[in-house]
């Protein structure tokens, strides 16, 4: 059973486009939703997190968009440069306690110059 | 970066021996996991400690055990390896004083069984 739908799986955008991200999710109790970027033979990074009692939240060039009823999420790379190439994974869980979090599957993204 | 440090960080192995990973922190973080990396899986959750000696299983537990002696140190076991836990082990922390829900990764165990 997967909690965490990410698409797409891969993604290849132009230098200065925007890359976009989606995932939904099935549980209703998760309150913490980030977006972490991974690059080869690294661990994966926190990027950007929300909570469910905002719709949007910006850091730089890039956003999470929430619609809390719909129980998905998306993240938006404006401007995309070549160094944003990586793996993205979406996540969800719960912002305390023990219970660690639910992974997407990635998405390998790649900026062409 | 959080410190965290994994080791081995790569090992090759055979089938039916055991292996151990180790995770060790300086964060002093209450909260210790073990995810595992598959291509097409994403990440996925093994074991977690909330605690010394309090552990328990996550998603993927089958054929892992673990253990927490000391907060700092967290130890994956695979008791007798399989060529289908071949994979790339992740540690990660949570620090359980803030109710940020973040987790911070190591760099990883990339671990071959032939």
């Amino acid at each position: 059973q997967q909690q965490v739908k990410q698409s797409p799986q891969s993604l290849i955008v132009q230098k200065g486009g925007i890359s976009i991200i989606n995932c939904a999710y099935e549980n209703t109790a998760f309150d913490y939703f980030p977006w972490y970027q991974q690059f080869p033979g690294k661990g994966p990074a926190l990027l950007i997190a929300i909570r469910p009692d905002v719709s949007e939240k910006k850091e730089g060039r890039f956003t999470i968009s929430f619609n809390k009823s719909a129980k998905q999420f998306s993240l938006h790379i404006m401007d995309s440069q070549p160094g944003d190439s990586a793996t993205y994974f979406c996540a969800a869980g719960s912002g305390g306690g023990a219970d660690g979090l639910t992974f997407g599957k990635g998405t390998h993204l790649i900026i062409q110059p | 970066d959080a410190g965290i440090t994994q080791s081995p960080r790569h090992k090759v192995t055979e089938t039916g021996t055991p292996v151990t990973l180790r995770c060790h922190q300086t964060e002093n973080h209450r909260y210790m996991y073990w995810y595992r990396q598959d291509p097409g899986h994403g990440l996925r959750l093994i074991h977690y400690s909330y605690g010394v000696k309090d552990t328990d299983k996550g998603e993927v537990s089958d054929g892992y055990s673990v253990s927490r002696s000391k907060t700092e140190d967290f130890l994956l076991t695979l008791e007798s390896a399989t060529s289908s836990q071949t994979s790339v082990y992740f540690c990660a922390i949570k620090d359980g004083t803030k109710n940020t829900g973040e987790l911070f990764f190591g760099e990883g165990s990339r671990l071959t069984v032939l």
